[in-house]
């Protein structure tokens, strides 16, 4: 089956500092990334969709220039948090679409514990 | 714009008994609809999807889903709960098989010896 891999699995930072998370299509190529955000005992809200070699687009009430996202390849896709604060705390979940080639649903990563002291 | 509601944030049952998580969508179009399982601190795993193919879906694990378009329902369910199903589900519907999806708040399942 497809596998997509998130790295880290969990990251600590400090307040004002910048987080990279990394979402990757180990065995498919994705022309589409979404990446969501789960708070502690809430449901999964989508933040962006990301398309290969083009700009996200980002839902509404998403800080783009907070939550940068680049999908430089079909297996790569990163999500940056900028000046991270306590409020960003969450699991960050993304998730690869093989798309028309496929037809078939997406698969979600394990997850990214983000913890904002 | 599409919206799923899943009654019940916590359902508990006996092990061996039933299984029922209900799910209903607001769409004006049906939509694609989608079960997950999702275990603490762990990604989501697809359990079934609904794609129009057929209104009975059976997915893995033993749990089945019945996509009802009059009820604009398509709630989960399982004949003999077993301790490992344990778990938080979520029901997730989207305009494609393949596209971004709208996630209901999901159902915390316990299951009792």
């Amino acid at each position: 089956g497809a596998v997509v891999s998130q790295h880290p699995s969990w990251v600590i930072c400090k307040s004002g500092t910048s987080v990279k998370i990394e979402c990757r299509s180990l065995d498919f190529q994705a022309t589409t990334m979404f990446w969501y955000r789960q708070f502690p005992k809430q449901s999964l809200m989508l933040m962006a969709t990301s398309n290969e070699g083009s700009k996200a687009t980002y839902e509404q009430g998403v800080e783009k220039d907070k939550f940068l996202i680049n999908h430089a390849s079909l297996t790569l896709s990163t999500l940056t948090v900028t000046s991270a604060h306590p409020e960003d705390s969450s699991f960050y979940i993304c998730s690869a679409s093989p798309g028309l080639a496929r037809e078939d649903t997406q698969y979600f990563g394990p997850g990214t514990r983000l913890t904002v002291l | 714009a599409q919206s799923v509601t899943q009654l019940g944030s916590h359902v508990s049952v006996s092990e061996g008994a039933l299984v029922l998580l209900r799910c209903n969508y607001s769409s004006s179009v049906p939509p694609y609809l989608f079960w997950y399982v999702q275990y603490p601190n762990q990604g989501l795993q697809l359990l079934l999807k609904y794609t129009s193919a057929a209104t009975l879906v059976k997915g893995i694990n033993g749990f089945e889903a019945e996509f009802k378009k009059s009820e604009t329902s398509f709630h989960l369910t399982k004949p003999s709960a077993h301790m490992s199903d344990a778990a938080e589900y979520f029901c997730a519907a989207g305009g494609t098989s393949y596209g971004k999806l709208t996630f209901g708040q999901g159902t915390i399942l316990t299951v009792h010896p």
